[in-house]
């Protein structure tokens, strides 16, 4: 079965810089489209930022434009999130999703990261 | 910009149907989404992609009780035989040009 394993969250003052990872397996990873999405705490689900298969398309949401970079090393089977100025209202858990193949909707599912901002 | 509205919440009883709804943003009619369910303290799970025209696509072992449909705008989840871990919260989402959208999520009680 589809393996997603995301690593590096912890807890952050504000303005502070964190980097997540999410190492894939069981599944060809140079083929799929990929995400990341997160979940405040008590909150609904909220999408980040997405990546093409090569990496030569990405989007972000504007809540995070300019602040985050995802990026992935498909020799290594793993995506990223690098985030920078970190505000508190980016606490969350973060998920690293994988595309359906052929469409736009989150197939699987990691178990998530916990990024706490806070001073 | 599309946008997904999902009832806060709804309830059913232990074996008895359910059916969440989804409803699409005006002019966003014939656009399919996805269901997620998100049982208490777990991640997100897919259960299902829903088409404009009502076919639906479940994913890996999800199973015969939860199906999909669809009419106008509205996208459905329907569950039937409800069980004690079938309460959840039941996100819906869709997508288009540089964006992933989703629903603010219904939680599910089981009586």
């Amino acid at each position: 079965e589809v393996q997603l394993v995301e690593s590096g969250g912890g807890s952050v003052q504000p303005g502070g810089s964190l980097r997540l990872s999410c190492a894939a397996s069981r599944f060809t990873f140079t083929n799929y489209n990929m995400n990341w999405v997160r979940q405040a705490p008590g909150k609904g689900l909220e999408w980040v930022a997405f990546i093409t298969s090569s990496g030569n398309m990405i989007d972000y949401a504007d809540s995070v434009k300019g602040r985050f970079t995802v990026s992935r090393d498909n020799a290594k089977n793993s995506l990223y999130l690098q985030m920078s100025s970190l505000r508190d209202e980016d606490t969350a858990v973060y998920y690293c999703t994988r595309d359906s193949l052929h469409s736009n909707y989150f197939e699987y599912w990691g178990q998530g990261t916990l990024v706490t901002v806070s001073s | 910009q599309v946008v997904l509205t999902q009832s806060p919440s709804a309830s059913a009883s232990l074996g008895a149907s359910v059916k969440v709804t989804c409803t699409l943003s005006s002019g966003h009619s014939r656009y399919a989404i996805a269901w997620h369910q998100q049982q208490p303290e777990k991640g997100p799970r897919f259960l299902m992609k829903v088409n404009g025209d009502g076919s639906h696509t479940k994913g890996d072992g999800i199973p015969d009780r939860f199906s999909g449909s669809s009419s106008g705008a509205e996208r459905y989840l329907t569950i039937s035989s409800l069980q004690s871990d079938d309460e959840a919260v039941y996100y819906c989402q869709t997508w288009d040009t540089g964006i992933r959208v989703f629903g603010g999520g219904t939680k599910l009680t089981v009586l």
